[in-house]
């Protein structure tokens, strides 16, 4: 168990619905990062968060938004879904933010169906 | 921007070594990490190199040239629990860190 908890494990929704993703990161770390993992492609980095502010942004749709709560858990909307955003997301945290040189501790992630 | 190169399938025998290679190009280099996962699974660090040479950790060790933009993770001893995914993962310029598509290793009796 990494310590971080990702809900829900599974979502299926149909095209054009918006759905929300909730990580709470293992105590004491700072920083929450997302990330997009389909079939036919790798671990795809979406955003990261450090202490509420954002401060990395990857390959994420305008579709797409995040935000860090001062609690330090993190939220992921999608909104007006189509079927390619059928993945697995996941969501990492680290203490300081430093995902070049810290490791980072994975939640088992959610399974998102859009049909 | 960063490319990662690593083979797509790779088969071993129980008991067999396997050596997962892994090459890069970045913008800047901050350090290199391999992650295992498993089917459905979240992925599980395993090492970290930012210096050149060897680093070993039990069956697995785990290689880093910075000149040669190369890296390669070896499994010793190797047993069934060890099917997996291998994710090469290259942390460059700008805090990014980039995941390679990942090593799909499969081990048969």
């Amino acid at each position: 168990d990494s310590g971080v908890t990702q809900t829900p494990k599974h979502l299926i929704t149909a095209t054009g619905q918006r759905v929300t993703l909730r990580c709470s990161p293992r105590s004491g770390d700072l920083s929450v990062y997302w990330y997009q993992q389909s079939l036919d492609q790798g671990l795809q980095f979406l955003i990261q968060y450090y202490n509420g502010e954002e401060r990395a942004k990857g390959n994420i749709l305008e579709r797409f938004s995040a935000q860090q709560f001062p609690d330090l858990h993190s939220e992921l909307n999608l909104s007006s879904l189509e079927l390619g955003d059928s993945a697995l997301y996941f969501c990492a945290s680290s203490p300081n933010g430093q995902a070049t040189n810290e490791k980072l501790f994975f939640g088992s992630g959610t399974q998102l169906s859009v049909l | 921007g960063q490319n990662i190169d690593q083979p797509t399938e790779m088969t071993a025998t129980e008991g067999a070594i396997v050596q997962i290679n892994c090459t890069y190009q970045t913008s800047g280099f901050n350090g290199l990490f391999w992650y295992q996962q498993h089917a459905g699974e979240a992925p599980t660090f395993l090492s970290y190199n930012v210096l050149d040479g060897l680093e070993e950790k039990g069956r697995f060790s785990s290689f880093l040239s910075r000149s040669k933009g190369y890296s390669y993770l070896l499994l010793k001893e190797l047993q069934m629990k060890d099917s997996a995914s291998y994710l090469c993962a290259v942390g460059g310029a700008g805090n990014m860190l980039t995941f390679g598509g990942g090593t799909r290793l499969m081990v048969k009796p």
